[in-house]
């Protein structure tokens, strides 16, 4: 597609409750990045996947965070037995291959709010 | 250890200033340096990007960077700011090779606030 596309922009969830976040990358990237982004905080990195390597997970807070990416395409961020902490924008990016020249970097997608109630 | 620091958390301007948002980082080689803009409800947009060649590079939004090698330096700036120019900035650098994988080094951002 022309861009990152997250969904939904925006999600309330009760305490305990699952939540599921998607993200579509730009056609062609291989590479996918999940990050959250507390109030008024900095990137906070969770994982990335890299074609068909396995993915780095040394982000996610605990396991009650896990993401998969089907067929080197979307990706799904879960979130289990939520807490109130995990309440942040959750943000997707995208990005080609790094290979040494011309590299345009990440392309982020306009986020998803997590509200727990 | 690879890092980027943005030394200031928060800077407020007047509309019609000039603004400078410093960056600066550690890295064994010459990175690839990135500014990223993010407004208020929004993800992060590049302005600009900084790998070979013209250390001055221009970006989107009138905003240009100088990449200093000898201080280690990449800060953003801005001849005359708008009022939309108010949104917070992040620098980063990469890629950082950690356990095969490739990733961007973010700075922790700039919060810019534009006074009428």
């Amino acid at each position: 597609g022309a861009g990152v596309s997250q969904s939904p922009s925006n999600k309330v969830t009760e305490k305990g409750k699952d939540v599921e976040l998607r993200c579509d990358p730009i056609s062609g990237h291989t590479a996918l990045y999940w990050y959250r982004q507390s109030l008024g905080q900095g990137l906070e990195f969770l994982i990335y996947f890299q074609g068909n390597s396995a993915p780095d997970k040394s982000g996610l807070p605990s396991d009650r965070f896990s993401a998969e990416r089907t067929g080197g395409s979307v990706s799904t961020l879960t979130i289990q037995r939520t807490q109130q902490e995990d309440s942040a924008v959750y943000l997707c990016a995208s990005s080609l291959e790094f290979s040494g020249g011309d590299w345009d970097g990440y392309t982020f997608g306009s986020g998803t709010r997590l509200t727990v109630v | 250890a690879q890092s980027v620091t943005q030394p200031d958390i928060h800077i407020t301007v007047s509309e019609g200033a000039s603004l400078e948002l410093r960056c600066n980082y550690s890295y064994g080689a010459t990175p690839y340096l990135f500014w990223y803009v993010q407004s208020p409800g929004q993800g992060l947009q590049l302005l600009l990007k900084y790998f070979s060649g013209d250390t001055l590079v221009q970006g989107i939004k009138g905003f240009e960077a100088e990449f200093k090698r000898s201080q280690s330096s990449f800060n953003l700036r801005k001849p005359s700011v708008h009022w939309s120019d108010a949104a917070e900035y992040f620098c980063a650098v990469g890629p950082s090779f950690s356990g095969g994988y490739n990733k961007l080094i973010f700075g922790a951002g700039t919060r810019l606030a534009v006074h009428p």
